[in-house]
């Protein structure tokens, strides 16, 4: 199984600073990897996929790099709906797997 | 608009089943694959089933594996789980999901199955 690590678990930061969450690979996958944002209550948003595409509606200040096993989501100029959960996810290989997450504080 | 909504969670016993649906709605169920991923409490997400287009082809996660079947009925644009000895450990909240073998791209709200005696 494709184990995916993320960190660090917990990030704390302030209203318009810069986020720079990591996501591991145990193996290359490539670029096939996708980010989620999740907020309390609600349900996962697709954030990036192909590592560094934002899905539809995403603002710009989200961006994503990395290939291969070394990935990472920047959140630029955070903005007070940004605090949330974070996940990557991994589709290169069956089973699907998910990162732990890394939840982004004030 | 993709609309995506499951129905079927509550209360059940260990050892009990339960069959979630999802209606989909607002594009062509039947030209994507479809998931289950589920979120424990306290927990992050689990990717627990995916299945393709036709129906001939399904995943689990080891975890689910011989208790859980996934399966579609594509001219009502519905999609099931159906859970069977079930444990606490399965107790979380379970979404639907657009896609499979890639990225998800749309989500339902969710519906909580609870597995306690």
């Amino acid at each position: 199984e494709m184990v995916m690590t993320q960190s660090p678990a917990t990030l704390s930061v302030s209203p318009g600073e810069s986020a720079t969450l990591s996501c591991r690979a145990s193996q290359s996958i490539s670029s096939n990897l996708a980010w989620y944002q999740q907020k309390v209550g609600q349900p996962p948003r697709l954030l990036m996929y192909g590592a560094s595409t934002r899905a539809t509606g995403i603002p710009d200040r989200f961006s994503g790099s990395g290939s291969g096993t070394e990935f990472t989501l920047t959140i630029n100029s955070l903005q007070s709906e940004d605090f949330a959960d974070y996940y990557c996810q991994q589709y290169d290989i069956w089973p699907l797997t998910f990162g732990g997450g890394t939840r982004v504080e004030v | 608009e993709v609309q995506l909504l499951e129905s079927g969670g509550g209360l059940v016993q260990p050892g009990g089943s339960l069959r979630l649906s999802c209606a989909a709605s607002g594009f062509t169920f039947n030209s994507y694959a479809m998931s289950w991923v589920r979120r424990a409490p306290g927990k992050g997400l689990e990717w627990v089933s995916s299945i393709s287009t036709t129906g001939g082809k399904t995943y689990f996660a080891d975890s689910v594996k011989g208790r859980f079947t996934i399966s579609r009925d594509n001219p009502k644009n519905t999609l099931y789980l159906q859970m069977k000895n079930l444990r606490a450990e399965d107790t979380a909240v379970y979404y639907c999901a657009k896609g499979g073998g890639m990225d998800f791209d749309y989500w339902g709200q969710g519906t909580l199955v609870t597995v306690s005696s």
